[in-house]
């Protein structure tokens, strides 16, 4: 099944404790995203990938790190974690192309305490 | 800046009513703008895209330049359409600029 996955779907963690959230595809899409969902912000891109090793910020990307080294993998980076970042985070992958669908994964609840 | 507004947060009809959420947005040039939906429980999906001039579940979405508008309308509103609908503005190169969201309630 063609699909965006994502890992852990729920985590709680401490401020300043480093952590991965991992994206996958297996629709050998070419671009890749980032996002985050708070109450009444909607979304917010942090970091868009347009292949492997190239990656650019979005509109909040202070306090996240992203890596592309495969196609299918896009993984978001919180090298010190704080509340601030407690959110509902999405990724979503893309064929390349201006108008091209994004699939999104089913999403990752973080709480930093 | 490259920006979406959408003034409504809270959106509440009643079956059969006709719908329009409202969106609004920033950018000089040739925009790329589609709505997406979120149905409860479900992932984030793809609901239609200005440039295909497509018509998805009823749904329409005319881009007005003049105005700088892409509101999403529905004649007859039905139960399954409750849901959050996002607007989105989108360039080349996979960078994207969601708005806030409108929840709509379609009331029985």
């Amino acid at each position: 099944e063609a699909q965006v996955t994502q890992n852990p779907r729920y985590l709680i963690t401490v401020t300043g404790k480093k952590l991965t959230v991992t994206c996958s595809q297996n629709m050998n899409h070419e671009y890749m995203s980032w996002y985050r969902q708070d109450p009444g912000l909607g979304l917010r891109q942090i970091y868009y990938s347009m292949n492997v090793e190239v990656t650019d910020k979005g509109d909040v990307p202070e306090g996240y790190k992203v890596s592309r080294k495969e196609k299918r993998n896009f993984p978001l980076i919180l090298e010190s974690p704080s509340p601030n970042q407690t959110s509902l985070y999405f990724c979503a992958s893309t064929q390349r192309g201006a108008y091209n669908e994004q699939f999104f994964g089913p999403g990752t609840r973080l709480t930093v305490l | 800046a490259q920006r979406v507004t959408q003034p409504e947060k809270l959106l509440s009809v009643f079956k059969g009513a006709p719908v329009e959420l409202k969106c609004n947005y920033s950018y000089s040039g040739s925009p790329e703008l589609f709505w997406y939906v979120q149905y409860s429980r479900q992932r984030l999906q793809l609901l239609l895209r200005h440039i295909s001039r497509e018509s998805i579940k009823g749904f329409t979405a005319d881009l007005n330049k003049g105005e700088t508008s892409f509101h999403l309308k529905k004649p007859f509103a039905q139960e399954e359409d409750s849901a959050m609908y996002y607007c989105a503005l989108g360039f080349t190169g996979n960078q994207f600029y969601f708005g806030t969201g409108t929840s709509l309630t379609v009331i029985p």
